[in-house]
């Protein structure tokens, strides 16, 4: 079955420091991959929808300037995380989706990145 | 704006009993709706979906979910639950651009 791959799995940075999470698609083309966050004992919130090749769109009362997203290519895209601070710890999570239409059911998760600022 | 609640935050029951676990919605429109099931120290998988049709969606590993329009529920059932069903799960809706929104999830606990 499709893999998604997050890399890597913990981090732990200092406050002010930036944070770059990779989301791969391992054996499938993502057109569109999708970036959670999800607090502890919550659920997963969408922070925002990135396609290939172009601008990614962020939910509402998401900082698109704290929260980089880059969708270079069909299987890898980046969450970079700026002056990263304590409230940004998180579980970050991603998904990939082999298309941009209504069949959710194509849209892989990826285990997920742990971030903790100090 | 679409929303997802899931009323119970914690379920505990033992090897052989049924499990439900409810989910409800509000949204006007048109939805998917799924069921996700995190087991511990791993990823989100997809229990099942319910796109159109047959309101009993049958699922993996024996689940079955029911889609009830009249009441916006989409409620996730297991006649016989096992040890290995301990996971957190989740209710989701899919309203337009291939979007989901989430229920707060459910943490089921089954005691050997």
């Amino acid at each position: 079955g499709a893999v998604v791959s997050q890399h890597p799995s913990r981090v732990i940075c200092k406050s002010g420091t930036s944070v770059k999470i990779e989301c791969r698609s391992l054996d499938f083309q993502a057109t569109t991959m999708f970036w959670y966050r999800q607090f502890p004992k919550q659920s997963l919130m969408l922070m925002a929808t990135s396609n290939e090749g172009s601008k990614a769109t962020y939910e509402q009362g998401v900082e698109k300037d704290k929260f980089l997203i880059n969708h270079a290519s069909l299987t890898l895209s980046t969450l970079t995380v700026t002056s990263a601070h304590p409230e940004d710890s998180s579980f970050y999570i991603c998904s990939a989706s082999t298309s941009g239409t209504r069949s959710t059911d194509t849209q892989y998760f990826g285990p997920g990145t742990r971030l903790t600022v100090l | 704006a679409q929303s997802v609640s899931q009323h119970n935050h914690h379920v505990i029951l033992s090897e052989a009993a049924s499990l439900e676990l409810g989910c409800n919605y509000s949204y006007g429109g048109t939805v998917n709706l799924f069921w996700y099931v995190q087991y511990p120290g791993q990823h989100l998988q997809l229990l099942l979906k319910y796109f159109s049709g047959d309101p009993l969606v049958k699922g993996i590993k024996g689940f079955e979910a029911e889609f009830i329009k009249s009441k916006f529920s989409f409620n996730l059932r297991k006649p016989s639950v096992q040890w290995s069903d301990t996971a957190e799960y989740f209710c989701a809706l899919e309203a337009a651009g291939n979007k989901l929104t989430f229920g707060g999830g459910t943490r089921v606990l089954v005691k050997p």
